[in-house]
């Protein structure tokens, strides 16, 4: 059964302190893994796309890696603004494609 | 305005009323999704659609159908609502030659 795993379920710290989320997948065929932000009462946002192992993306405080089994969401120096709810999707591939979602990290950020 | 809008965006209902919610889109995607997001366990696929001829269903598809009127499109209906049934429901939709889902505002139902 394809299942995608987040921890820690709820991440707190301060301003500037730089920490990094895990999404570990198994999955019958992966064919990229995705990252989303989630604010309260909002639809998910999509922040990120990796399709192979070593690949990297950033985008302004965040950068998002990628190995054969887990994906990490590092934070660098976070603000209060980055507080948000963020969900992890496997892509499968072969007879059905579709995203299969951890249930997310909820990140609070202290100023 | 927005790329993908629903209606309504809350709604209070009883037990065993029928409910449609609505999706439109103006991306131009052929494909469309519903999902649901209960808390703690995360968002689960409901039906999916890769165009108006073309509909499947998802791993919780049980007590809802759905409706592909035309490309920007896609409804989702509780024939007959249950408290089980409250939840956030998201619809998402994904080009062709990409893997990107792009999701709507979402729909808050609460059936009483």
């Amino acid at each position: 059964e394809d299942q995608v795993t987040q921890s820690p379920e709820a991440l707190r710290l301060q301003e500037g302190e730089s920490s990094s989320l895990n999404c570990s997948y198994t999955v019958s065929g992966l064919r990229g893994l995705f990252w989303y932000r989630q604010d309260p009462g909002k639809g998910p946002e999509f922040l990120f796309t990796l399709y192979s192992a070593g690949e990297e993306k950033e985008k302004e405080r965040l950068k998002a890696t990628l190995t054969k089994k887990e994906s990490f969401l590092h934070i660098t120096a976070p603000k209060p603004e980055d507080s948000a709810t963020y969900l992890c999707a496997a892509f499968t591939q072969g007879g059905s494609e579709k995203l299969v979602f951890g249930k997310g990290t909820k990140l609070t950020v202290n100023p | 305005d927005a790329d993908v809008t629903q209606t309504p965006r809350n709604r209070i209902t009883k037990t065993g009323k029928r409910i449609m919610l609505e999706c439109s889109q103006t991306k131009g995607h052929d494909r469309m999704y519903w999902y649901r997001q209960d808390p703690g366990l995360g968002l689960r696929l409901i039906y999916y659609s890769f165009d108006v001829k073309d509909i499947n269903k998802g791993e919780i598809s049980d007590g809802y159908s759905v409706s592909r009127q035309a490309q920007a499109k896609f409804s989702l209906s509780l024939e007959s609502a249950i408290p089980n049934q409250t939840a956030l429901y998201f619809c998402a939709t994904q080009g062709t030659s990409t893997d990107t889902q792009y999701f709507g505002p979402g729909t808050r139902l609460t059936v009483l």
